[in-house]
């Protein structure tokens, strides 16, 4: 049974850009994630939020930004897309920081042309 | 800083052969180690974790123990179906950095 939402599930776009991926959960956690999985399905993580705050900001260029409005919502902007972000982007959730179990969305397919 | 190191890239084995999927870490203390499970077209699914020296976790048919002397939490499966063909991902949960950290994830192929 999902209960983390992300939408769309696909996007192809140009180069410059700018995209927005959405992700919801309905579990009643506390934190959330972004990681960008690559074509080998390496995952990285991009963003982390606790309680509407972000606690960890790994070093991705700053055209990625994360932005929640609650803690059961946390969207992604990429501002102006390049080629390299090609990827799927994986959204997750947790109830706290590092050692609980996170639970992920079906990510969505970033395509860049 | 903490890291996961995952041995097989890839395995390939036919139905009802045993799996061993290795998984090292480096980390101080006792970390919490978890096992993901990543299924075409989905997102990474919690299969379980342990937090202790010498705990089993376990699901689906699958375990693994915490050995912290050897510092490994590898995953078996004593019998594998086709339907376990996915990528699976050993974790830590890194309470310093507040984050979990992945492995770089081995792909099981079950040949039927």
């Amino acid at each position: 049974e999902t209960a983390v939402f992300q939408t769309p599930n696909y996007h192809v776009t140009q180069v410059g850009n700018e995209v927005s991926f959405n992700c919801k959960q309905t579990l009643g956690h506390d934190t959330m994630y972004w990681y960008k999985q690559d074509s080998k399905k390496l995952l990285k993580i991009m963003f982390s939020y606790n309680n509407k705050q972000l606690i960890v900001n790994e070093t991705v260029p700053r055209r990625f930004s994360p932005q929640s409005s609650d803690k059961a919502h946390l969207n992604l902007r990429i501002k102006s897309v390049e080629p390299e972000d090609s990827a799927v982007y994986l959204c997750a959730s947790s109830y706290g920081l590092g050692d609980y179990e996170q639970y992920f969305g079906p990510g969505t397919r970033l395509t860049v042309l | 800083g903490d890291s996961v190191t995952q041995t097989e890239g890839q395995v390939a084995l036919s139905e009802e052969d045993f799996l061993t999927i290795h998984c090292n870490y480096s980390a101080s203390g006792y970390p919490a180690l978890f096992w993901y499970v990543q299924y075409p077209g989905e997102g990474p699914q919690f299969l379980f974790r342990a937090s202790r020296d010498k705990e089993k976790g376990s699901s689906r048919g699958f375990e693994a123990t915490y050995n912290k002397e050897t510092t490994s939490f590898h995953l078996q499966k004593a019998s594998v179906q086709e339907s376990d063909s996915a990528v699976y991902y050993c974790a830590l949960g890194d309470t310093n950095a507040y984050k979990v950290i992945f492995g770089k994830g081995t792909h099981l192929h079950v040949l039927p």
